[in-house]
């Protein structure tokens, strides 16, 4: 099984170009999220999504915007990049319905903003 | 905000007993989340914790005490492939994630 794919690996982006980081899940998982992480900061979310068509901001949402049109995707856009938006993106899932809803992480986006 | 601590960094030998400790201050309490993280990986699940006690998966063990804002993740019988970043979360009145920065874990042989 798949679980969650991210595109692209990496990328390397000139300040002020919009882009788009993609986000899939198989899992049918309700809930989905962005964080990113920093060295010295651990995981910080970014914007978050209880279950398709809705979505919410996180602890540093600021450059960012999301959508959730199906269960599957979200995918995450920066508007206008800057050189604090490198960084390595992190999507993850998890099913709200269950006892712990564990979040499961997809392998990351490494950005960098020149 | 919330506020989570945890060592930056452990060193154990190969065959050895490592405790990682994570200290919490939380805006209400719905569980505590360890993962593990390898170098240029994502984190992986590890343990929850919901309820005071310990809680045991093979050579890792999570303990938890509400009362003291206070976890541990206990590693035994380290092996090399045990060296990574561990990482304490925390999961607030809003059911949101809150993660410490990690405790980056050197096994040695």
């Amino acid at each position: 099984t798949a679980g969650i794919t991210q595109a692209p690996t990496s990328q390397i982006l000139a300040a002020g170009r919009s882009m788009t980081l993609r986000c899939t899940q198989d899992m049918r998982h309700n809930a989905m999220y962005w964080y990113r992480q920093d060295l010295g900061l651990g995981l910080r979310l970014i914007h978050y999504s209880n279950t398709a068509g809705t979505t919410g901001k996180g602890e540093v949402p600021d450059g960012y915007s999301v959508s959730r049109a199906n269960t599957d995707d979200f995918p995450l856009t920066l508007a206008s990049a800057v050189p604090s938006q490198t960084s390595v993106y992190f999507c993850a899932s998890s099913d709200s319905s269950g006892a712990s809803d564990t979040q499961y992480f997809g392998p990351g986006t490494r950005l960098t903003v020149l | 905000g919330q506020n989570i601590d945890q060592p930056t960094e452990m060193t154990a030998t190969e065959g050895a007993i490592v405790q990682i400790n994570c200290t919490y201050q939380t805006s209400g309490f719905n569980g505590l989340f360890w993962y593990q993280q390898h170098a240029g990986e994502a984190p992986t699940f590890l343990s929850y914790n919901v309820l005071d006690g310990l809680e045991e998966k093979g050579r890792f063990s999570s303990f938890l005490s509400r009362s003291k804002g206070y976890s541990y993740l206990l590693l035994k019988e380290l092996q090399m492939k045990d060296s990574a970043s561990y990482l304490c979360a925390v999961r607030d009145g809003d059911y949101k994630l809150s993660f410490g920065a990690g405790t980056t874990v050197t096994v040695r042989a």
